[in-house]
């Protein structure tokens, strides 16, 4: 069974803080994202990577950043919280061969107060 | 740009027929579709191809129209289980990466 693990379910923060969300995959996956989920909105990217220290934006990276030192990690950073970050997160892993599934984790929710 | 779905949401009775529909404005290789039920991780129903091929569910069905960037689903003879969050999903190639874009999502539920 593929295991995608996010650090917490829920995380409460303040504004100004920085805030790291992290993502541990036990696939040897070479693709890892990550969402965020707000009602109405969907599913959308901030970011992805394809390999080990190589990252690509998303359609809404602002106000975040991700890092990938080893395969099986990858976090995503919120610099400055901010209230508009309140959100739930979702991060999900990829093989690198074309045609396959994504398998998600649980889901980080965020609150920033 | 995310794909869009419709309808946002349906109500259902169990037995009923749904469709939901994912546009891209973006040429499509493949669509996947995933279910969310509430409180879980989004999780993986099927991934069309061009030319026909589909890969997954048995008891849900799905069509791609590759030239009009659309795929729809077929909920068919629903059941209370199908109750949950669809997504549309359109991978595509960003250099040597595997981008995966998901769409804005379609809330289903089936009552008795």
């Amino acid at each position: 069974d593929v295991k995608v693990t996010q650090s917490s379910r829920y995380l409460v923060k303040r504004t100004g803080e920085k805030v790291f969300l992290e993502c541990v995959q036990d696939m040897d996956h070479e693709n890892m994202f990550w969402y965020r989920q707000d009602p109405g909105l969907g599913l959308r990217l901030i970011y992805f990577s394809y390999d080990v220290k190589m990252k690509e934006k998303g359609d809404i990276p602002e106000g975040y950043s991700v890092s990938r030192e080893k395969k099986e990690r990858f976090s995503l950073i919120l610099e400055s919280a901010s209230t508009n970050q309140t959100s739930m997160y979702l991060c999900a892993t990829r093989p690198g061969t074309l045609n396959t599934e994504a398998f998600f984790g649980q889901g980080t929710r965020l609150t920033v107060v | 740009q995310q794909p869009v779905q419709s309808p946002q949401a349906v109500i259902l009775r169990e037995g009923e027929d749904a469709v939901i529909n994912c546009s891209s404005s973006k040429a499509l290789y493949s669509v996947h579709w995933y279910r969310q039920k509430h409180g879980e991780a989004p999780v993986f129903l099927m991934i069309l191809l061009k030319g026909g091929e589909q890969k997954g569910h048995d008891k849900i069905s799905a069509s791609f129209n590759e030239k009009k960037q659309q795929s729809s689903l077929y909920l068919t003879a629903s059941q209370l289980s199908y109750s949950g969050t669809y997504f549309c999903g359109t991978p595509a190639l960003k250099g040597t990466a595997s981008k995966l874009t998901f769409g804005t999502g379609t809330r289903l539920q089936v009552t008795l």
